[in-house]
Formats: C-alpha cells, structure tokens, sequence
C-alpha cells in the first residue's frame, strides 16, 4: 500500500547526541515536510523540500538539518545545538507544494 | 507570514449534540485544508476548500469556506465518541503549508 512511513515510534536520546529521523513515501509525491508538536501548540514547520537536492528552512530550522537524496526520503537529524527537543515529529509529504498533506505517523523523541 | 487561529481551544460536548470549529486566517486563503488527528499519531485529512462560499460534506462532518476566503468552519452533526480527537485547520502558505493550534474535542458518552 502507499503512505509514508516515519521510524521509529519511539526514539530516546542522551544530551549532546545527534539522532536522525527516517521518513519515507512511495506516493511519488515531490513535496515532503518537517514539523514538530509540542503539547497543546499546533505543528510548527521545521524544513521543507519542494523536489530532490533540495530544501527550505521553516519558522523553527535552528538545531536540526535535513537532506533529500532521493525522492522518496526525506531524513530529519536533530544535532546537539537543538537546546529542547524533546517534541512529537511529523512528516508528510504532498504530490505538489501547496497540495493536500498526506502524515506519518510520527516519532515521538525523548531526550534523557 | 500567515497566521491561522482555531477557536475554541478545547471543546467537551454530550454525545448527539452538534458543534462548531473555527479557523480563521490573517490573510486570504488560496487553500484551506482541515485534518484530525488522535493523541500521539498522524494527521488524518477531512477536507479541501479552495472557493469562496465552498461548503463540503463526509459524513457527519460539513466544512465551509466563507466568501472572503478568511475563515472557515468545521461542523458536526450528531457527535459520537468516534469523533474525539484534535482539529487542525491548515493552509498553503507560498510552497508550505501552515497550521492552527488545533481544537482539541471531547465527546462525552
């Protein structure tokens, strides 16, 4: 079935490690999209990426970087200069910028 | 940058009754998508309106886009425990999209 899929679930991470997000879509869908959930705020756009080789910072970009290789995938790491990223990560992806967003299901990090 | 408000933040109501979600833009909207989302998961698409005036269905859920194109609402008729959850209003913001804070629902059985 197509979707995108974001792994892991659950990711914990000890101060001053860099940790990365997977995020992968077999919808053929050019545009995909970065963005973190705090409790109680909605989502606030991290990075995005229009088609392969490249992307856009979004309102909060500071402490994380992104790479898009290829079309499917659109990895997330989330550096030490991040100074609380503790959050829930989405990422989604839609056939054309500005169209319909179709999310995974999220990963939630935790740093200890 | 555009700016998306959602009132109310938080909404309980008794299973059966009717209820009422809105957005609202600072600027106009050229898209306004709206999604639910369950505690710790994705976001589910409801609706796409891009029209002034446009009004859509699925279910029990109606949204609408007013003729300005600055505000829209989210409607459900007859709400059951099946529809608890949190309302998120977004909108396609130049090659972005944007997103409210999100009405979080509660339907009480």
């Amino acid at each position: 079935d197509g979707g995108i899929t974001q792994s892991p679930k659950y990711l914990f991470r000890k101060e001053g490690q860099n940790v990365t997000l997977s995020c992968e879509q077999n919808l053929n869908h050019d545009a995909m999209y970065w963005y973190r959930q705090d409790p109680g705020q909605g989502l606030r756009l991290i990075y995005y990426s229009q088609i392969v080789n490249d992307f856009q910072k979004g309102d909060i970009a500071e402490g994380y970087s992104v790479s898009r290789e290829k079309k499917e995938s659109f990895p997330l790491t989330v550096t030490s200069a991040q100074k609380n990223p503790t959050a829930f990560y989405l990422c989604a992806s839609s056939i054309l910028p500005r169209s319909e967003a179709f999310f995974g299901q999220g990963t939630r990090l935790t740093v200890v | 940058s555009q700016e998306l408000e959602q009132s109310p933040q938080s909404l309980i109501v008794q299973e059966g009754k009717n209820l009422t979600i809105n957005c609202t833009s600072s600027k106009t909207l050229y898209g306004l998508y709206w999604y639910k989302q369950k505690y710790g998961e994705g976001l589910i698409f409801l609706m796409m309106l891009q029209k002034g005036g446009e009004e859509k269905s699925h279910e029990k859920i109606t949204a609408k886009l007013d003729e300005k194109k600055q505000q829209s609402s989210l409607h459900i008729t007859a709400s059951q425990p099946s529809h608890a959850g949190i309302y998120l209003c977004g909108a396609a913001v130049n090659n972005d999209m944007r997103f409210g804070a999100g009405t979080r629902l509660t339907v009480k059985p």
